[in-house]
């Protein structure tokens, strides 16, 4: 059975610092995702990750993925304000599989 | 291009009765989902369309639970007999499916259901 953890679960920054987000999965799978998601809204799609090494960048952050140690970060740099969100890894098993997420981390950037 | 939408936004109803949910996903998604996101369980999956069939019910949590999708395109989440633990937001996504391979899915705005 697919299980994906997120750590931390709960992250609270000062404005201008650097965090990491990490997410394990417990099997061998094709495809990692990451999203967002502000309260009351529904998941907006940030990331997708397909093969071994892959690195993005968008803004303010940037995903990565090690597939043999079944690793992704989200790397935050110099943070600000509007990034305060819950974000979710998922990960699928290609073909057309259903999405298994991770808990979520509510980020919060104190000004 | 329209993204995908839900019906309604919110719903309250008492316990014991029957709810309907919409899902309109994206113009030529043949892949459509349905998850269910609650405070103590997270997000699940529910169930899974490719065009008009369900190859994946496997998280459909009780046989209250059944959804179809006809025309390929909208899908209905059916819950019979609601319990309070179906309290959540039921998510709908879409993805674009070429051979057996789904892409990226997009997410819906989701419905809130809540029973009294």
């Amino acid at each position: 059975e697919l299980k994906v953890e997120q750590n931390p679960l709960f992250l609270s920054m000062q404005e201008g610092k650097n965090y990491t987000i990490y997410c394990n999965y417990s099997t061998t799978s094709d495809r990692l995702y990451w999203y967002r998601q502000d309260p009351g809204k529904s998941l907006e799609s940030l990331f997708v990750l397909l093969s071994n090494g892959a690195v993005k960048q968008e803004g303010r952050l940037m995903a990565s993925l090690d597939t043999k140690a079944r690793l992704s970060t989200l790397h935050i740099t110099a943070a600000v304000h509007d990034l305060s969100a819950t974000y979710f890894c998922a990960v699928d098993k290609g073909g057309s599989e259903k999405l298994v997420f991770g808990k979520g981390t509510k980020l919060t950037v104190n000004p | 291009g329209a993204g995908v939408s839900q019906s309604p936004s919110n719903k309250v109803t008492e316990k014991g009765k029957d709810v309907e949910l919409r899902c309109d996903p994206i113009s030529g998604h043949t892949a459509l989902y349905w998850y269910r996101q609650s405070l103590g369980q997270g997000l699940e999956f529910l169930i899974y369309f490719q065009g008009n069939s369900a190859p994946d019910k496997s998280g459909l949590p009780s046989d209250r639970f059944s959804a179809e999708r006809t025309g390929g395109s909208v899908s209905t989440l059916t819950i019979q007999r609601t319990q309070q633990e179906d309290s959540a937001v039921y998510l709908c996504a879409s993805s674009l499916l070429v051979g057996s391979v789904s892409y990226e899915q997009y997410f819906g705005p989701g419905t809130r259901l809540t029973v009294t």
